[in-house]
């Protein structure tokens, strides 16, 4: 079936630093979704991609859609101890007519004050 | 406010014992589903439901039951519960694009002995 290759697994940043995290694929996906989950809750949408090469920026968050249709990119600016969480990504497609979505294993983001 | 409510939150429970775990919903979305997260293996989709009655099989179904009789309600039936469905379970809802989960719940923590 598809498989997300997301990374890096983990990081460990200083407040302040910028971010950089992907997800690859080897499948063509229709949209890309961005997560973040904190501890003992359930993930929160954080951006949502609907074209190839779109830009879409949330805050300091900022994710584009790969122009193959096969990765994203997740970015980060100025990070602060509240970036603290995993983050995932999660791929759309249609698959037989059914729309399938996948997620990728996670980025554990641990950011030092 | 917008909340995605799960019961149990946590569950201890034994091999064979059919359990509930309700999901309920106070947005109107249409589109509801089932996820379960395990190390190593990020989120899986179990089931979804694009409206009342209108359900459909994610990518770990089996040793799993659903049903959508009313819109703001998806409870996940486990008929006999077997060890290999220990795990954190999430449900979510949107509305409209049932690719697109917007809110997920804060998850159920299930044991099975």
């Amino acid at each position: 079936g598809q498989q997300l290759n997301q990374s890096p697994q983990s990081m460990f940043i200083q407040e302040g630093e910028d971010v950089s995290m992907n997800c690859t694929s080897s499948s063509i996906f229709n949209t890309w979704l961005w997560y973040k989950q904190d501890p003992g809750e359930g993930p929160v949408l954080l951006i949502a991609l609907y074209k190839a090469g779109e830009l879409t920026s949330n805050g300091r968050l900022t994710a584009q859609f790969g122009i193959t249709r096969k990765d994203s990119f997740l970015n980060i600016s100025a990070s602060i101890p509240s970036d603290v969480g995993i983050y995932f990504c999660a791929g759309q497609s249609t698959q037989g007519g059914s729309e399938k979505l996948v997620f990728g294993k996670g980025t554990k983001l641990t950011v030092n004050p | 406010e917008a909340q995605v409510t799960q019961n149990p939150r946590y569950l201890i429970t034994v091999t064979g014992k059919k359990l509930t775990v309700t999901c309920s919903q106070n947005m109107n979305h249409e589109y509801m589903s089932w996820y379960r997260q395990d190390p190593g293996l990020g989120l899986r989709q179990i089931y979804y439901s694009m409206n009342v009655e209108v359900t459909d099989k994610g990518d770990v179904p089996e040793g799993y039951k659903v049903s959508r009789k009313e819109k703001r309600n998806f409870p996940l039936i486990l008929e006999s519960p077997s060890p290999n469905q220990t795990s954190l379970y999430f449900c979510a809802s949107s509305l409209g694009s049932f690719h697109q989960p917007q809110h997920f719940g804060d998850g159920t923590r299930l044991s099975i002995l």
